[in-house]
């Protein structure tokens, strides 16, 4: 069992739809991050979350620690968010950064 | 521009033949990191440094091989590259926390696609 699973692997959206893409852990974390890779290959961190929830424009991201888990939230989602949305945990020991497989989001329009 | 700056961008290379990646960043950033990007596997990271004279396995290091002379250079070293080895790699970088607790996101290079015939 992967120690980062991302939910779901493949989701297809129209647009304007309110968009979820689950990240469970299975370790003790100090940081969660959620980056974007866009259909070019680049990566492009989009939160970086301890606790809480964080907001940047109509994205949302919360993570609940007790239940190691997070939520990436797209509001009003547009044909231009298609692209892989990856978790990443730094765990609570070492530098490490332990990686989903990622969700590949298309929103049509 | 703050930035990671990855070179070459594309490589095609046969078994064996050395090669090297290198990974520069121009934000005075302490840790510096590798990854490898495969189809079904996501990202896994090969090595990272935490500062000058520091580097450490991550968990794919086999067939690898970094070095850290300066803070702003980490180049990935291929010394006999097999086929096993095409993929996507990708180079990022970030600030040592200045707050106990605190982790800042990491800064990304485009990418090196590289395949090994």
């Amino acid at each position: 069992k992967n120690e980062v699973e991302q939910s779901p692997q493949n989701l297809t959206a129209q647009e304007g739809e309110f968009i979820t893409i689950n990240c469970s852990y299975s370790v003790g974390i100090s940081a969660l991050h959620w980056l974007q890779q866009h259909p070019g290959g680049g990566i492009v961190s989009l939160f970086m979350l301890s606790s809480g929830k964080k907001k940047h424009g109509r994205l949302i991201a919360t993570i609940n620690i007790q239940e190691k888990h997070s939520s990436l939230h797209i509001t009003a989602s547009h044909p231009r968010d298609s692209a892989v949305y990856i978790c990443a945990v730094k765990e609570t020991s070492g530098s490490r950064l332990t990686f989903g497989e990622g969700t590949q989001l298309t929103v049509n329009p | 521009e703050a930035q990671v700056t990855q070179n070459p961008r594309y490589l095609i290379t046969v078994t064996g033949k050395k090669l090297t990646v290198t990974c520069s960043q121009n934000m005075n950033h302490e840790y510096m990191s590798w990854y490898r990007q495969d189809p079904g596997l996501g990202l896994r990271q090969i090595y990272y440094s935490m500062n000058v004279e520091v580097t450490d396995k991550g968990d794919v290091p086999e067939g690898y091989k970094v070095s850290r002379k300066e803070k702003r250079n980490f180049p990935l070293i291929l010394e006999s590259p097999s086929p096993n080895q095409t993929s996507l790699y990708f180079c990022a970088s970030y600030p040592f926390p200045r707050l106990a607790g605190a982790y800042n996101e990491q800064f990304f290079g485009p990418g090196t696609r590289l395949t090994v015939l």
